[in-house]
């Protein structure tokens, strides 16, 4: 169990698009979800945390307007990257947690996406 | 400010050998806990192992254990044996009692040899 997919898992997409990742949880349900953005050879940077039904939280530095963010349901979170831009190109990858955010709750990772903006 | 130091950003070991991953990490918080993860180059994150701060006996999965030493903050992670498919970025992570999210460091890229 604890299965989390991510679609798509790449994306290549002209600047100045919106593009939509989508992270399901596919085998239990989500309370809590996280969007987390990797550079090549660097470590997860945590971009977001969503909870169902409530807005996300986000990181410091990270700009609401243009990553949003929508936990519509225990299985589904979905980032949008609006009005993409070259600098925007990463691997994003989601993640979700059974439970309210004890220290002992694993985070189940999907299988990332690859964004390439041209 | 909590945080987690991986020192060795790249390892090697010959296949067949055990290869130790250093991690420390520093947090006031009573009760927390400790994550390996496991990241091939295909990019998934894969969980390893789990210690919580409260846990007296190390954890064991399988060919993974974790040399916990509170007072000193080091969650180690152990690899013994090691496979040419261990070949792959681990991350150490902590959380903290009901923050949610997690600390990661900043990886080790295991090489193992033939």
């Amino acid at each position: 169990g604890a299965v989390v997919s991510q679609h798509p898992s790449w994306v290549i997409c002209k600047s100045g698009t919106s593009v939509k990742i989508e992270c399901r949880s596919l085998d239990f349900q989500a309370t809590t979800m996280f969007w987390y953005r990797q550079f090549p050879k660097q470590s997860l940077m945590l971009m977001a945390t969503s909870n169902e039904g409530s807005k996300a939280t986000y990181e410091q530095g990270v700009e609401k307007d243009k990553f949003l963010i929508n936990h519509a349901s225990l299985t589904l979170s979905t980032l949008t990257v609006t009005s993409a831009h070259p600098e925007d190109s990463s691997f994003y990858i989601c993640s979700a947690s059974r439970g309210t955010g004890g220290p002992w709750e694993t985070q189940y990772f999907g299988p990332g996406t690859r964004l390439l903006v041209l | 400010a909590q945080k987690i130091t991986q020192t060795q950003p790249g390892m090697f070991v010959q296949e067949k050998e055990a290869v130790t991953l250093d991690c420390t990490y520093d947090t006031s918080d009573q009760s927390y806990g400790l994550f390996w993860y496991k990241q091939p180059s295909s990019g998934e994150m894969i969980f390893l192992i789990y210690q919580g701060s409260y846990d007296e006996q190390n954890a064991t999965e399988g060919r993974y254990s974790l040399n916990f030493q509170k007072a000193r903050k080091s969650a180690n992670l152990v690899i013994s044996a090691s496979q040419l498919g261990d070949s792959a970025m681990y991350f150490c992570a902590m959380k903290r009692t009901n923050a949610g999210k997690s600390t990661f460091g900043d990886g080790t890229t295991l090489t193992v040899k033939p």
